[in-house]
C-alpha cells in the first residue's frame, strides 16, 4: 500500500530534550515535505527537499534541521525544543516535477507535539 | 511574498445544495494548485490538482477551476451530502523555487 509513514504520532517532551520524528515513503517520489498546523495559523511548511541530499528553507525553518540521506526518509529535528513548537505535524510527499501530471502530495497521519 | 485566502472562512449549508469555495493567491508565478480535505483530527486527503497550464479538473462530484492570470480558484461541489463535512484546503506550488503556501481554509457543515 502506498502510504507515508510518521513516528511517533504523539509525543510530549521537555524543553531542550533533543528529539526527531521519523517520515517513510514507499511511492519513490522525490519531492518531501515538513508541515506544522496551527489554530489560527493554518498549515506553514517547514522544510522541503527536492531530491536526495537538497534541502531548502519554508516559511518557518527557525529551530528545525532535516535531512535527506536517502530518497524515502526525511527526518524532523528539534536540537532544543521549545513550547512555541508544540503543534501538529505533518509530512509529505509527491512525485515532484519528473511527473508534473501526477504532482500529488500524499500526507502522513500527523504527530502531535507537546514541549513543556 | 505569496499568501492564499480562502473566503468563507465556514459554511453551512443544506444537504443537496450545489457550493463553491474559493481560494485566491498573490502571486500568480505558480507550477500548480492543489485542493484537499481534512478530517477533524485526521490528516489530509487530496482531492484534485491542477497544473498551471489547466483550466480546470474533475473528480465525480468535484469540479476545480483555476484561473491563474487573475489569482483564483473555485471547488465546486455538486449535491452535496453529510460526509462532504469536512475543512478544505488549497494550496500553491510556486513555480521559482517549489515551496507550497496553504490557504487556512474553508469548514464545510451540510446540514442534514
Amino acid at each position: 500500500e502506498a502510504q507515508v509513514t510518521q513516528n511517533p504520532r504523539y509525543l510530549i517532551t521537555v524543553t531542550g530534550k533533543k528529539l526527531t520524528v521519523t517520515c517513510s515513503q514507499n511511492m519513490n517520489h522525490e519531492y518531501m515535505s515538513w508541515y506544522r498546523q496551527d489554530p489560527g495559523l493554518g498549515l506553514r511548511q517547514i522544510y522541503y527537499s527536492m531530491n536526495v541530499e537538497v534541502t531548502d528553507k519554508g516559511d518557518v525553518p527557525e529551530g528545525y534541521k532535516v535531512s535527506r540521506k536517502e530518497k524515502r526518509n526525511f527526518p524532523l529535528i528539534l536540537e532544543s525544543p521549545s513550547p512555541n513548537q508544540t503543534s501538529l505535524y505533518f509530512c509529505a510527499s509527491s512525485p515532484g516535477r519528473l511527473a508534473a501530471s501526477t504532482d500529488t502530495q500524499y500526507f502522513g497521519p500527523g504527530t502531535r507535539l507537546t514541549v513543556l | 511574498k505569496q499568501e492564499v485566502t480562502q473566503i468563507p472562512a465556514a459554511l453551512s449549508v443544506p444537504e443537496g445544495e450545489n457550493l463553491v469555495l474559493n481560494c485566491s493567491f498573490t502571486d500568480s508565478a505558480i507550477y500548480n494548485l492543489q485542493w484537499f480535505r481534512q478530517d477533524p483530527g485526521k490528516g489530509l486527503t487530496s482531492l484534485l490538482l491542477i497544473q498551471s497550464s489547466q483550466r480546470e479538473q474533475t473528480s465525480g462530484r468535484l469540479n476545480a477551476s483555476l484561473d491563474k492570470s487573475s489569482g483564483r480558484s473555485t471547488l465546486y461541489i455538486a449535491a452535496s451530502q453529510p460526509g462532504d463535512s469536512a475543512t478544505y484546503l488549497c494550496a500553491v506550488k510556486m513555480n521559482r523555487d517549489d515551496k507550497i503556501i496553504f490557504g487556512k481554509g474553508t469548514r464545510l457543515h451540510i446540514l442534514p
